[in-house]
């Protein structure tokens, strides 16, 4: 029944630790997204594909890295965890190019990452 | 540089009052405007969208988009306390490609019983 589906939903690691969150949707939606929330609720676009093909790439470190096996999958690894990586990550998902602009996105629970 | 801009809040409301929260976008050809609400540790979750100049009404929420004055606005009828969560404004990023939204920091709503 869930439509966008995140796991883990916490996860706590120390530094310099490597990690990866995992992303479903069944909403039957071409397009993914990668969203970091800081704890001033501010919501920062990482990544997105479209049917498996990257399309947005913001300016995020390389130790990030996102992987879209299919359409309905967006995992997002990172490397090297810092201190400064702690947030909480949400992935989205919508359809394709709308021909009046955008189409809404919908998101998952949310993977709240601390790094100690 | 693109912009979406809120006032941050938090915005007191008593119970059963309208709320009017309001957001400005800098970029003329956005053509996509969405209002999200966040309640405490959840996700975001889609309230309205809106397409074209004028109102548009679901239930007790009413969206307004004004492009000449840039800024899109939503009305909440007969508060509730269930109303209280920061409300995200996002607006889409005209180009190539419209996949992209850009997302106001939100406003922190509380409704008073």
């Amino acid at each position: 029944d869930t439509a966008v589906s995140q796991t883990p939903k916490y996860l706590v690691t120390q530094m310099g630790n490597d990690k990866s969150i995992k992303c479903e949707q069944n909403l039957g939606h071409d397009t993914m997204y990668w969203y970091k929330q800081d704890s001033k609720k501010f919501l920062k676009i990482m990544f997105s594909y479209n049917n498996k093909e990257l399309i947005i790439n913001e300016t995020v470190p390389n130790r990030f890295s996102p992987k879209s096996p299919d359409k309905a999958h967006l995992n997002l690894h990172i490397n090297s965890l810092e201190l400064g990586d702690s947030a909480v990550y949400f992935c989205a998902s919508s359809q394709a190019q709308g021909v009046v602009g955008s189409y809404e996105q919908y998101f998952g629970p949310g993977t709240r990452l601390t790094v100690t | 540089q693109k912009e979406v801009e809120q006032n941050s809040g938090p915005l007191s409301v008593p119970e059963g009052a309208i709320a009017s929260l309001n957001c400005t976008y800098s970029d003329r050809g956005s053509q996509s405007f969405f209002w999200y609400r966040q309640y405490s540790g959840k996700s975001p979750e889609l309230i309205m969208f809106i397409y074209s100049n004028g109102d548009k009404e679901d239930g007790r929420f009413t969206a307004q988009l004004n492009k000449a004055s840039q800024y899109v606005s939503l009305l909440i009828r007969d508060s509730q306390p269930s109303d209280s969560a920061t409300y995200l404004c996002a607006v889409n990023i005209p180009g190539d490609s419209n996949y992209q939204l850009i997302w106001g920091a939100g406003t922190k709503l509380i409704i008073k019983p």
